[in-house]
Parts: C-alpha cells; structure tokens; sequence
C-alpha cells in the first residue's frame, strides 16, 4: 500500500460526459501529479500539482483540468468525454517538488467511455 | 515523439537465471532516470533510480546500468524470481530543470518461470 488512494477506482459514463477523479496524496506529500496510461501509449504525464500551485503541464488536454486543494488532496476533472478518453488514471504524489524525490503511486482509476 | 523506449514488450526468463531489460532514451537533458514495477491493478511502484552522474546503481538483486553516450540504461535483476514477474517501466527526469514529472516507456512484460 503506497498510501496514495484514489476515488472511484472504476468509472464508466457515457460520451459527452464529465467525471471528475480524486486523489489523496501521502499523509505530509506536497506534491501531487496525474498520469494517464492508455493501451498504446504507456504512461503519459498529464499535470503537476505543489502545494495548491500548478507546477507543470505536460500532455493534458484542453479539456481536462485539475486543481489541488488547501487540505492537498487533488482532483481531475475531465469533460466533453470522448471513446479515447478511456485508459486508467493514476495519481502519484512526493514529499517535495525535488526531482529526487520518490513518486508513490496510487492504485488508479479506470475510465471507461461508452 | 518518444523520449523514453522499451523496444522488447515482452521478455521471459527461467527463474534463477538473469533477467535484463533495456531502454533508451533520446531527450540529452534527462538526468535522472527510474525503474518502476507494476503489478495487475496495482499502481507502478519505484524500484530503483540512478543519477546521471552514475554509471551503476546497486540494490540487492537489482543493478541498474547507464551508459550516456549511447543514451541506454538497462535493468539486471539476478537471480530473477516467480514474484518479479510484473511490467517494469524505464523512467527519465530532468530534476536539474525543476521538472519532477517523469517521463515513462511503454514498458516490458517480465514473465519468470518456475
């Protein structure tokens, strides 16, 4: 358990729709980042997260948004869902925004966009 | 494009013999580099990191190689066990430009058998 945990950890929902998924960093992590892995591109990093600010942005859609909140749990929101959209989300989260630091996963959330 | 590349999807391996996977990795900026292991409906846990600055890095079973003028770093796990049959992610970083976001490959199934 890496303590990282995520909610719901099975999402299905219709085309058009918009969902939004919850993470809870280690107690005392101050960063949180958000991965997507889909079937044929492995783990892509979406958005990074320190201490409330957005700390970096990678390949997040447009219409994908998240936010980290005072208490550091996070949340990804995304919308207008479209089939590609399914994969599995996973959020990990370190104690710093160090590069060095060890990023814990937790154990994701599957999408599924009917 | 992709910065990070596990050609081999798949490797098997006899359990007791050694295990070896392989990356490369195009982006010159990388200096910090991961292997994660993810088992089925887990999230990928950090296995073992090697700085840029190093050409080995040694723990217990696992020994990760980095030759940077080939751009290739290689996992050696010996002796391989039944247990470490999961898919293990090669990862670069460039922490030295404040980017703690983690570049990942697509991966390589490890199959051990007894």
């Amino acid at each position: 358990d890496s303590g990282v945990t995520q909610t719901p950890k099975h999402l299905i929902t219709a085309t058009g729709q918009r969902v939004t998924l919850r993470c809870s960093p280690r107690s005392g992590d101050l960063s949180v980042y958000w991965y997507q892995q889909s079937l044929d591109q492995g783990l892509q990093f979406l958005i990074q997260y320190y201490n409330g600010e957005e700390r970096a942005k990678g390949n997040i859609l447009e219409r994908f948004s998240a936010q980290q909140f005072p208490d550091l749990h996070s949340e990804l929101n995304l919308s207008s869902l479209e089939l590609g959209d399914s994969a599995l989300y996973f959020c990990a989260s370190s104690v710093d925004n160090r590069g060095t630091d060890t990023q814990y996963f937790g154990p994701g959330t599957r999408l599924t966009v009917l | 494009d992709q910065q990070v590349k596990q050609n081999s999807p798949s490797l098997s391996v006899q359990e007791g013999r050694i295990s070896i996977l392989n990356c490369d990795y195009t982006n010159s900026m990388f200096d910090y580099f991961l292997w994660y292991k993810k088992y089925p409906a887990e999230g990928p846990t950090f296995l073992i990191s090697i700085s840029s600055i190093k050409d080995k890095n040694e723990d217990g079973r696992f020994t990760v190689f980095l030759n940077k003028s080939a751009k290739h770093l290689s996992l050696h796990i010996v002796p391989s066990q039944p247990g470490d049959s999961a898919v293990y992610f090669c990862a670069g970083q460039n922490y030295g430009g404040s980017q703690g976001n983690l570049i990942f490959g697509k991966g390589t199934k490890l199959s051990v058998k007894p």
